[in-house]
């Protein structure tokens, strides 16, 4: 049963710290999300790649987070120096990037406290 | 801009009733509407997709409509059961072509034995 999986699945970090999250998408999906999600704002796109290739990261800070795709099999995205406004569950998704529709398969989240 | 509207406010129904959440949305002709389920503390998991040029599509308990004179998608879920709980999301492409989909915040439904 093919699935997306994260880690750490929960992560409790002090102010200013580097936080790295790894996602290691579905074998053969071209596409890899990386989505906050928060009470307030619900889920919010951070960035997402194409064929390892970056194709938006408009909806991320850029001061402190960046995310990359190392190989097929590897998604990071780190926070430096993390925030306490930081804190919330982060998701990774991937999907098969077919052009005409983008169905979303989920991880199960890395939940992120910044005391 | 645009916008997804789902009801803020837990849907709650008894066990066997049909159950029908809403989504809204403005200033847009997305190509496609998603229906997805989350259940606490797990990602989101996809249900159902229907493209603009389709009035209804069925899997199932489920059965999703989307009019998009009203700019608005139906999701049903007949006979519900108590496992049917969760928080369902509705997401639609306002990327203009990329199809990357948008979420909206949800809406929860409890289904009471």
């Amino acid at each position: 049963d093919a699935r997306v999986t994260q880690t750490p699945r929960d992560k409790v970090t002090e102010m200013g710290q580097e936080v790295t999250m790894r996602c290691q998408p579905i074998l053969g999906h071209n596409t890899v999300f990386w989505y906050r999600q928060t009470m307030m704002q619900g889920l919010e796109l951070l960035a997402y790649f194409r064929n390892r290739a970056p194709l938006d990261d408009s909806g991320m800070p850029k001061d402190r987070f960046s995310a990359e795709m190392p190989d097929a099999t590897l998604a990071t995205l780190k926070i430096q120096p993390s925030e306490p406004r930081d804190s919330a569950v982060y998701f990774c998704a991937s999907g098969l990037g077919t052009g005409k529709q983008e169905t979303q398969y989920f991880g199960p989240g890395t939940r992120l406290l910044v005391l | 801009s645009q916008k997804i509207e789902q009801n803020s406010e837990a849907l709650n129904i008894q066990e066997g009733k049909t159950a029908t959440l809403t989504c809204n949305y403005t200033n847009y002709s997305p190509a496609y509407l998603q229906w997805y389920r989350q259940d606490p503390g797990r990602g989101p998991v996809f249900l159902l997709l229907i493209r603009e040029n389709e009035k209804e599509k069925r899997k199932e308990r489920l059965k999703v409509t989307f009019d998009t004179t009203l700019k608005q998608s139906l999701f049903h879920i007949t006979a519900s059961q108590p496992a049917d709980s969760a928080t369902y999301l509705c997401a639609l492409d306002f990327s203009g072509g990329s199809y990357i989909p948008t979420f909206g915040r949800g809406t929860s439904l409890i289904v009471h034995p």
